[in-house]
């Protein structure tokens, strides 16, 4: 599969259990943020989004959490299945999403059987 | 209905050379989308084109430049290739404007020599 980074953090998680990503950014100015899940091989995909007037997303198994304050991002994923292994990515963008997005360095989530 | 594809999925090329890869976006899809994906840098928003037009642009030097055409496929063009050129190209395509309803292709991978 391809190589997404060479230093990527690293989240090993049990099958079965919640798993939270943490996500970073600096730009206080960021209307709108997204979560995308690359498998190896493949593209990144569009898991969950979030606009800056609301904390709190949910969608199917995943929850994503905004904290303007610390400019604070998280996924949570749960009851974490083997599909769920992939490098999760972070990506923000102001103008109301009119901009180019910015993205986080990403974290490789394992799952241990 | 099929995806994003992405034409050609490997290329080498020496620095030097010029590259140019497309990109044909789901069917009835306006806007495209340019990424580059290095271990380094992580991904990295490139342009960004709807109906033909160029409507941003992230912070890449003038070798890197696009097109869009009437049927919304696009093009990227690398000129003067270097080393660090070298990554993981992504195109994603969305009927409008806005990220979440993007579709990413599986990319093209740019190996400068």
């Amino acid at each position: 599969g391809e190589s997404v980074g060479l230093h990527l953090p690293t989240l090993s998680v049990q099958e079965g259990d919640n798993s939270i990503i943490n996500c970073a950014y600096s730009n206080s100015a960021s209307d709108y943020f997204i979560w995308y899940k690359q498998e190896s091989g493949k593209g990144p995909q569009f898991i969950i989004d979030i606009r800056s007037n609301m904390d709190k997303r949910q969608g199917q198994r995943v929850t994503v959490l905004l904290n303007k304050t610390v400019k604070h991002l998280s996924l949570q994923i749960a009851a974490t299945q083997p599909g769920d292994s992939a490098v999760y990515f972070c990506a923000e963008t102001s103008g109301g999403g009119a901009d180019g997005l910015t993205f986080g360095k990403g974290t490789h989530l394992i799952i241990q059987p | 209905k099929a995806g994003v594809t992405q034409t050609p999925r490997y290329l080498i090329k020496t620095r030097g050379q010029q590259v140019t890869l497309s990109c044909s976006p789901i069917s009835g899809h306006r806007s495209v989308s340019w990424y580059q994906q290095t271990p380094g840098q992580g991904l990295q928003f490139l342009f960004e084109y709807f109906s033909e037009t160029q409507r941003n642009k992230g912070n890449f030097p003038g070798r890197f430049s696009g097109r869009q055409f009437s049927n919304s496929r696009s093009e990227m063009n690398v000129s003067t290739l270097e080393l660090g050129d070298s990554a993981l190209y992504l195109c994603a395509s969305s009927l409008v404007r806005g990220y979440n309803e993007q579709f990413f292709g599986p990319g093209t991978r740019l190996t400068v020599l």
